[in-house]
């Protein structure tokens, strides 16, 4: 099992640029998750899919658009990059039920210039 | 407003000493709380849950205590040994199927 992958790993965009970041994981989960970790913030929940054909806003959704293309694939699209989004994006999926720990990707590092 | 809070500043220990860290939290009712570990470069990785109902959790080394009254969940490592050192970050689980994570501590153990 792979896990949690990520494509790319590292990105540098110029500001205005679009770019798909690509998230699949083969755990048969039903819930996947974008977040953003920048330094002195933590991570923080862009947004995520409860379950295949659902998404919600997290808590910094702006800029930002997803499509859970199906279980095992979640993807984010930046439309307009801005430097404000230079950050390192990691995906998570988690199963539904008691527990709900997530399983996380390796990230992807993106810079905006 | 809701927060998390956790030591920003990195805990330096001994090689077997004990690890305590810090999380507190305000204006939450969690359901569960959740620890992580995550290493420079990598993605968090899961280490133990606890529930509200339950005041502690122990997993080999690792120990979780969880008091609601005091709004505080402490993290112990015992005999810690210089590949502990990582940072690690405590989530809550409030509502629906959402975390919010809290800014997280690095720990340094020095052999």
């Amino acid at each position: 099992n792979a896990g949690v992958t990520q494509t790319p790993k590292f990105q540098v965009l110029k500001t205005g640029q679009s770019m798909t970041l690509q998230c699949a994981q083969d755990m048969n989960h039903n819930s996947m998750y974008w977040y953003r970790q920048d330094p002195g913030m933590g991570l923080r929940l862009i947004y995520y899919s409860a379950s295949e054909g659902t998404t919600d806003k997290g808590e910094v959704p702006n800029g930002y658009n997803v499509s859970r293309l199906n279980k095992r694939e979640f993807s984010l699209r930046l439309e307009s990059a801005a430097p404000s989004q230079t950050s390192v994006y990691f995906c998570a999926s988690s199963n539904q039920g008691v527990s709900h720990e997530q399983y996380f990707g390796p990230g992807t590092r993106l810079t905006v210039t | 407003s809701q927060k998390i809070e956790q030591n920003s500043e990195a805990l330096n220990i001994q090689e077997g000493k004990t690890a305590t860290l810090t999380c507190n939290y305000t204006n939450y009712s969690p359901a569960y709380l959740q620890w992580y570990r995550q290493d420079p470069g990598r993605g968090p990785v899961f280490l133990l849950l606890i529930r509200e109902n339950e005041k502690e959790k122990r997993k080999e080394r690792l120990k979780v205590t969880f008091d609601t009254t005091l709004k505080q969940s402490l993290f112990h490592i015992t005999a810690s040994q210089p590949a502990d050192s990582a940072t690690y970050l405590c989530a809550l689980r409030s509502a629906g199927n959402m975390l919010t994570f809290g800014g997280g501590t690095r720990l340094m153990v020095k052999p």
